[in-house]
């Protein structure tokens, strides 16, 4: 079955530091994987794509995420994190069928100042 | 902004009341859907609906019962819920309910099950 995996429940970054958010993923077929974020009593938002082509793909303020099949691997990646980043974030895969996302369990970043 | 409005955006029931939960879309969107959020669980897909017809119901049970009269409207109508139905209930809507498409959300409606 298809399946995601974030391993990490919490991370705690300074302002101005490097992120990287990990994401497994379990699935047959090539996958279709997103990110999305979700502010404390918001929705979900869209940060970037992945579907095919470039194996980096760049998402909005400032994300981008590399796929590697290999590793069966979709991190996110971020190079200076600021404040505002402060959120939950899920990885999902596109399962097949009528546009079926399956999500992981998310991560909760915390940014120092 | 989304374009994908809920409404309420929080909710107290009894256990015995009924009540129901509103998703409208103004994105044009030929598919519509119903995610459950609960803590420390992973988002839960309830329901797909597809051109106004019912395409998935996630095992889901029948105190939870959805309705879509139209492409831009979508319902959640719930009656003799449990505590444990207490969750966060995300609308979500996309172009079709098919590969190569982005799912839009709403910014849920934060249930209470007393």
């Amino acid at each position: 079955a298809q399946s995601v995996t974030q391993p990490d429940i919490h991370i705690t970054v300074s302002e101005g530091a490097s992120l990287e958010l990990r994401c497994n993923y379990s699935y047959g077929a090539t996958p279709y994987l997103f990110w999305y974020v979700q502010s404390p009593g918001q929705g979900l938002q869209l940060l970037l794509k992945y579907f095919s082509g470039d194996t980096l793909v760049q998402g909005i303020k400032g994300f981008e995420a590399e796929f590697k099949r290999s590793q069966s691997s979709f991190n996110l990646r971020k190079p200076s994190v600021h404040w505002s980043d402060a959120a939950e974030y899920f990885c999902a895969v596109f399962s097949g069928g009528y546009n079926k996302l399956i999500f992981g369990a998310g991560t909760r970043l915390a940014v120092h100042p | 902004e989304t374009g994908v409005t809920q409404t309420p955006r929080h909710l107290v029931m009894g256990m015995t009341n009924k009540k129901s939960l509103k998703c409208e879309q103004h994105l044009g969107h030929n598919a519509m859907y119903w995610y459950k959020q609960s803590a420390k669980k992973p988002l839960e897909l309830m329901f797909v609906y597809s051109l106004e017809e019912r395409v998935e119901n996630n095992s889901v049970p029948s105190r939870f019962s959805p309705e879509c009269p139209n492409s831009s409207h979508l319902f959640l109508h719930l009656h003799t819920l449990q505590p444990e139905d207490s969750a966060l209930y995300l609308c979500a809507s996309s172009p079709n309910a098919g590969v190569n498409t982005e799912a839009f959300f709403g910014q849920g409606t934060r249930l209470t099950v007393v």
